[in-house]
């Protein structure tokens, strides 16, 4: 069964940067596209961004283009974001989640709490 | 970007009723739509992909119709561990954009 951990997370100033992790286990780590789906306190699901299974393609939501970079190194089965310049409504918990049929995310991380605060 | 909304946003059910769920995408999807729950405090999960396709071991009281920009999901008889938040998503273009949720609450 597969198996996602993410961490990384934590409290950065407005401006700051964090590097997200995302450890999977489980599965044929490089055949599988990945995500990051990301969720604001009390509000709903926010796509952010995706990675084929090489990484020779990435993704992103116009909200994070530019500063946020999604990544992976199938040598250590493990999925990236950089997240560069983050502000205040960067502040949500992430999760990471694999990419399966029609790009459906049947398995998810338990997630990890991102806080951009002064 | 295409834009997905939901109705209702919020539904009150009671154990053994027949709940119906709507998503609208603003563009033609075809079948590339995928239906998720969320408890609280927990990770989303998967029910539905490809709009009708059962996701692995989830019951089937669950299933999801549709196709182009209409698309449905039925829970035929509501469970006590159903009560959560429904989001549905479209995979046919990129962002992947998600429904705004609807929450399925207690009566």
């Amino acid at each position: 069964e597969a198996q996602l951990v993410e961490s990384g997370g934590g409290l950065v100033q407005p401006g700051g940067s964090l590097r997200l992790s995302c450890a999977a286990a489980g599965f044929t780590f490089n055949t599988y596209g990945m995500t990051w789906v990301r969720q604001a306190p009390g509000k709903g699901l926010e796509w952010v961004a995706g990675i084929s299974g090489t990484g020779g393609s990435t993704y992103y939501a116009d909200s994070v283009k530019g500063r946020f970079t999604i990544s992976r190194d199938n040598s250590k089965n493990t999925l990236y974001l950089q997240m560069n310049s983050l502000r205040a409504e960067d502040t949500a918990i992430y999760y990471c989640a694999d990419t399966n049929y029609y790009d459906s995310s049947g398995s998810w991380g338990q997630g990890t709490l991102v806080t951009v605060s002064p | 970007d295409i834009q997905m909304t939901q109705s209702p946003s919020s539904l009150s059910a009671s154990v053994g009723d027949r709940v119906t769920i709507t998503c609208r995408a603003s563009q033609n999807v075809i079948t590339y739509l995928n239906w998720y729950h969320q408890r609280p405090g927990k990770a989303p999960k998967l029910l539905i992909y490809a709009a009708s396709s059962l996701q692995s071991r989830v019951p089937s009281r669950f299933s999801g119709s549709g196709s182009g920009t209409d698309f449905t999901l039925t829970i035929s008889s509501l469970q006590p561990e159903d009560f959560a938040t429904y989001y549905c998503q479209q995979t046919y273009s990129t962002p992947r954009t998600f429904g705004p949720g609807t929450r399925v609450e207690i009566k």
